[in-house]
């Protein structure tokens, strides 16, 4: 089945730790998004990326750090900067963004984070 | 003021009524506008997808697009306890990134 998997589904992280949320698309998609959710607050963008070995800040990106070595993968760290990182975190994706796309993004299940 | 307003609810109606959700906007650049669906502790998912001005339905469900006005709408009809779920509003500009702006999500229980 064609999708996004994100993992693990929960995560605890303690004081002044790093830890790292997994994204991994099998849908050939080139963008790929990571966005938090808080109540009420709907999504916020993190972190985008278009092409591999390329991604560009989004509206709250401090404290956070992502990679994107590989088309399929694009892993979210919440470093021990971020103060405040209890949120439900969702990964997303979308073919070939453009003047002429659709603009439709794919979410996965989304990793709960606490902080212990 | 944000780009995307969106009443958060939540919002409580009895089964078989109609639901109207809506958004307002600011961006007049915005050309791509969709709902979408959560589940609590679920990741969203696509329900409808509009470009531009104009109607679309499917089954229950009817988008509306209003440029004009900035105000966009989903109509639910004979609604479903499993309709029970927060609808999220989302718009994006033509161009080459890709990125959605979200309304806060509406909250809607349905109740047998």
């Amino acid at each position: 089945d064609g999708g996004i998997t994100q993992s693990p589904k929960y995560l605890f992280r303690k004081e002044g730790q790093n830890v790292t949320l997994s994204c991994e698309q099998n849908l050939n998609h080139d963008a790929m998004y990571w966005y938090r959710q808080d109540p009420g607050q709907g999504l916020r963008l993190i972190y985008y990326s278009q092409i591999v070995n390329d991604f560009q800040k989004g509206d709250i990106a401090e404290g956070y750090s992502v990679s994107r070595e590989k088309k399929e993968s694009f892993p979210l760290t919440v470093t021990s900067a971020q103060k405040n990182p209890t949120a439900f975190y969702l990964c997303a994706s979308n073919n070939r963004p453009g003047q002429k796309a659709k603009n439709i993004q794919y979410f996965g299940a989304g990793t709960r984070l606490s902080v212990l | 003021q944000k780009e995307v307003e969106q009443d958060p609810g939540p919002l409580s109606v009895p089964e078989g009524a109609i639901v109207s959700l809506n958004c307002t906007y600011s961006n007049s650049a915005f050309q791509y506008f969709m709902w979408y669906r959560q589940y609590s502790r679920k990741g969203p998912e696509l329900l409808m997808y509009t470009y531009s001005s104009g109607n679309k339905e499917d089954g229950r469900f009817t988008a509306q697009v209003d440029k004009s006005s900035k105000y966009i709408s989903l109509f639910i009809r004979d609604s479903q306890p499993s309709d029970s779920a927060t609808y999220l509003c989302a718009m994006s500009e033509t161009g080459n990134t890709g990125k959605l702006i979200f309304g806060q999500g509406t909250t809607l229980q349905v109740k047998p």
